[in-house]
């Protein structure tokens, strides 16, 4: 059982250039969510998905967009690369139910230059 | 303004003796609180959870956590330390009225020295 699994796991990109994270998950779970984690920052939620074709914003939309054709993908696009996005990215998937844990891959370390 | 406070950024515990990690919060309602840890390189995982009963739940490595709702506090806790339990520990909230969304700490590295 892989979970969630996050490629790349690591990327260079130099600033206006794009590119598309890729989540999926095997746990057929209805509700996938995408983070950025920066340093002594927590987690900020990016966007999220309660199920397929079903996406809403979360705290810092700003400069990415995601789609959920299926259930199990959930891919993350950034249009024109900014060094302010220069971050650690997860996604995570749940259960349905507000007190379901969430799952996370690990990760897609992400440097724009 | 909903928000979770984490107010140590790193703790420093000898291997054997006991270790706290704290929390507290502020949401709208009866939250549901939880805990991860992240390992270095890995992605976060799921510790434990309180919804509703008994304040003190037990989850997983020997971890349990302490909830006191006059306090708005949810505690993490573990009896006697191992080294393996180094890493970065999240404490999250969801608000009963939220859309499925969680209110994160900014994390507690936790360095326990042998």
């Amino acid at each position: 059982n892989a979970g969630v699994t996050q490629t790349p796991k690591f990327r260079i990109l130099k600033i206006g250039q794009s590119m598309t994270l890729q989540c999926t998950q095997d746990m057929n779970h209805n509700y996938m969510y995408w983070y950025r984690q920066d340093p002594g920052m927590g987690l900020k939620l990016i966007y999220y998905s309660v199920g397929a074709g079903i996406t809403d914003k979360g705290e810092v939309p700003n400069g990415y967009n995601v789609s959920r054709s299926t259930t199990e993908d959930f891919p993350l696009r950034l249009e024109l690369a900014a060094p302010s996005q220069t971050s650690v990215y997860f996604c995570a998937s749940s259960d349905r139910g507000s007190n379901q844990p969430q799952h996370f891959g690990d990760g897609t370390r992400l440097s724009i230059l | 303004a909903q928000s979770v406070a984490q107010p140590e950024d790193q703790v420093n515990v000898a291997e054997g003796n006991p270790l706290t990690v704290k929390c507290t919060y502020s949401v709208s309602g009866n939250p549901y609180l939880f805990w991860y840890v992240q390992y270095p390189n890995r992605g976060l995982q799921f510790l434990l959870k309180y919804i509703t009963g008994d304040n003190l739940v037990k989850g997983s490595y020997g971890f349990e956590a302490e909830f006191n709702k006059s306090q708005t506090s949810f505690h993490l806790k573990k009896p006697s330390a191992l080294v393996s339990d180094s890493a970065l520990y999240f404490c999250a909230v969801r608000a009963y009225d939220s859309n499925y969304q969680l209110i994160w700490g900014a994390g507690t590295k936790l360095i326990i020295k042998p």
